[in-house]
């Protein structure tokens, strides 16, 4: 079976611009959650998705937004990008239900703003 | 509040054992999870633990859960260098699908 798939890979953007980066769960998987990883701040949590429901909410401004497709594809947007916003940005999925506590890493997004 | 801290740094010797180490502020946790992470890459999941047990072994992986205390440890049996890594503990908080990580443990293991 496939893993999670993340594109791109490496993303370079500029202050003031949006960006919108793909996930793909495991084939079957219905939840998926979204991380931003930095050396400061470590592995935070954004938002995690299920049928298309976001269904939990990190602290992050409204500039972070997502959405889940009727696929269990999910994107995140980040709108009017700052330095800090330079990270790692990382997907897992999970089957959901009795088993939401399988989550599985996607190799993530490295988004760099300059 | 919802917090998880693990020390930063460990080196053991090829052949030794590990063991991380972890706490956690939340007593709602459901379960308890170890990853690992090489560079450049996600996250693995390693193991977990659900907050009702005290102990789970799968081979080389020990975890031990003292609820009381919020501690969780990970102990790597005949540790070896392809192990050298960073190891992040997580807790999944009881009616919430969020997940609280700690700041990683990098293990690095000596030939």
């Amino acid at each position: 079976k496939a893993g999670v798939t993340q594109t791109p890979r490496y993303l370079i953007k500029t202050r003031g611009q949006q960006v919108t980066l793909s996930c793909s769960p495991i084939s079957g998987h219905r939840s998926v959650s979204w991380y931003q990883q930095t050396p400061g701040q470590g592995l935070q949590f954004l938002f995690e998705y299920f049928s298309e429901t976001q269904r939990n909410k990190g602290n992050f401004p409204g500039r972070f937004s997502g959405r889940q497709f009727s696929n269990s594809r999910s994107e995140m947007n980040v709108s009017t990008l700052e330095l800090g916003d330079s990270a790692l940005y990382l997907c897992a999925s999970s089957p959901g239900g009795d088993r939401l506590y399988e989550q599985y890493f996607g190799p993530g997004t490295r988004l760099t703003v300059t | 509040g919802e917090d998880v801290e693990q020390s930063l740094f460990l080196s053991v010797r090829e052949g030794d054992s590990s063991v991380i180490n972890c706490t956690y502020t939340d007593s709602s946790s459901t379960y308890l999870y170890w990853y690992k992470q090489e560079p450049g890459a996600g996250l693995q999941l390693l193991t977990y633990i659900f907050s009702n047990m005290d102990m789970k072994q799968d081979q080389r992986l020990t975890v031990l859960l003292n609820k009381k205390d919020k501690h969780l440890s990970l102990r790597i049996a005949d540790t070896q260098t392809g192990d050298s890594a960073i190891y992040f503990c997580a807790e999944s908080l009881s009616g919430t699908y969020k997940y609280i990580f700690g700041t990683g443990t990098r293990l690095k293991v000596l030939a």
